[in-house]
């Protein structure tokens, strides 16, 4: 079954507005948890990640938030732009699993004007 | 930033044949890893490897599957023979220490394998 789960496929947010990316996840070992950004036909690229001990962190327009009474992690972008327009992965990893991280399918942001 | 990189970019290869897909990880990187993702779905782990041993492995890494990387050169991945489900982009990694204690993995932008 899927371990690592984003919902949403896709979403559309105003420019300006903020973004909500969300993540389930299953397996409770999980101590990592990390959101890449994906442009079509690139690398992901590691934009956030956070360890089980802390429940937010935040880096300059990006806010990672940890609920793990509800197996649930959030990605919040404020002040969209354009250029955030791009595939999120959500990721999760076990420190007991060696160097193993479970993606999600990817939900796809866009950012109109 | 760090660059992971990945030959070919694209292959179209006859099913039951030899491929072999290569990738250039960070200079001082320690360990690395190899993804699949099928279309449609999400990039899932296939193998992780450091000090020239596979330490992990998932399901998907069939029998037909190795990896190696002989004397610090490309670390590759080759699939004999292949299948037409190995039709995926496959995408390498690496990191500098193990990447489940919030070490970056840096990802390559991937191989996107065919097998017809």
């Amino acid at each position: 079954g899927q371990q690592v789960k984003q919902s949403s496929p896709s979403l559309t947010v105003q420019e300006g507005g903020i973004s909500i990316l969300n993540c389930d996840y299953e397996n409770d070992m999980f101590d990592y948890f990390a959101w890449y950004k994906k442009y079509p036909d690139n690398s992901p690229t590691l934009l956030i990640s956070v360890r089980s001990n802390v429940d937010k962190r935040e880096d300059g327009r990006l806010t990672v938030f940890l609920n793990k009474s509800g197996k649930h992690f959030s990605l919040h972008i404020t002040a969209s732009q354009p250029e955030d327009t791009a595939v999120y992965l959500c990721a999760a990893g076990a420190s007991s699993s060696f160097s193993k991280l479970v993606f999600g399918q990817g939900t796809s942001l866009s950012v109109v004007p | 930033g760090p660059k992971v990189l990945q030959i070919p970019s694209h292959q179209i290869i006859d099913m039951g044949q030899m491929v072999t897909l290569n990738c250039d990880p960070v200079s001082n990187h320690l360990y690395f890893y190899w993804y699949k993702q099928i279309l449609g779905q999400q990039m899932e782990f296939l193998v992780n490897f450091y000090n020239g041993k596979v330490m992990e492995k998932s399901k998907l890494f069939k029998d037909q599957f190795s990896v190696e990387r002989p004397d610090g050169s490309y670390f590759t991945l080759k699939i004999q023979p292949t299948a037409l489900e190995d039709s995926a982009v496959y995408f390498c990694a690496s990191s500098l220490t193990r990447g489940d204690s919030g070490n970056t993995l840096y990802f390559g932008e991937g191989s996107r394998l065919i097998v017809v």
